[in-house]
């Protein structure tokens, strides 16, 4: 089973500040590399998809990079609505979750 | 609009059975692969089961032999058939359409509590 590692497991920072989240994973899965975004009480929500593809509707300050085995969300400037869990999962062998990163506000 | 609706969730003693349903609109479940997700409480996401276009399914090794998914085409619905539930079956589960790909669909999730 491809093992994905989500890092820090939480990021404190202020809206409009820039955020940098990593998952990496145990072997490589080319770009078949998603992001998800998870507030309380709600299904995920599907942000990124083959690694740097924005899905429908996703605001342009979100972006994705990488390949192989590590890959990066980027959230350029952080509204008040984007502070939640953010999740990675792959989709090369199976499909895998990783433990998921808190966006907190400051 | 695409629209996945789960139900069935519950209550149910440890060694119980529970089925679960995901109702689909504007597709049709045998067009695309479709999944069950779940999430116990304050954890993250664990996939459980994945059927293909072609009918072929794949578990997740802590359900294999205890849960079957299958689709009724007629009523466009997906199923999760559990059996012999254990306290650690405990989670929401959502049914999703295309994970990690672009169109993807997820339900809204139904809580499945195994409990005495």
């Amino acid at each position: 089973e491809i093992v994905l590692t989500q890092s820090p497991a939480t990021l404190s920072l202020s809206p409009g500040e820039r955020a940098t989240l990593s998952c990496r994973a145990s072997q490589s899965v080319s770009s078949y590399l998603a992001w998800y975004q998870q507030k309380p009480g709600q299904a995920p929500r599907l942000l990124i998809y083959d690694a740097s593809n924005r899905a429908t509707g996703i605001p342009a300050r979100f972006s994705g990079s990488g390949s192989g085995t590590d890959f990066t969300l980027t959230i350029s400037s952080l509204e008040p609505e984007d502070f939640a869990v953010y999740y990675c999962q792959q989709g090369s062998i199976w499909l895998t979750f990783g433990g998921g990163t808190k966006v907190e506000i400051k | 609009e695409v629209q996945l609706v789960e139900s069935g969730g519950g209550l149910v003693q440890p060694g119980g059975s529970l089925r679960l349903s995901c109702v689909a609109s504007e597709f049709t479940v045998s067009s695309n692969y479709m999944s069950w997700v779940r999430q116990a409480p304050g954890k993250g996401l664990e996939c459980v089961s994945v059927i293909y276009t072609g009918d072929s399914t794949l578990y997740a090794d802590s359900v294999r032999g205890r849960f079957t998914s299958s689709r009724d085409i007629s009523k466009n619905t997906l199923y999760l058939q559990m059996n012999s539930l254990r306290p650690e079956d405990t989670a929401v589960y959502f049914c999703a359409r295309d994970v990690g790909k672009q169109g993807a669909s997820w339900g809204q999730g139904t809580l499945v509590t195994v409990s005495s």
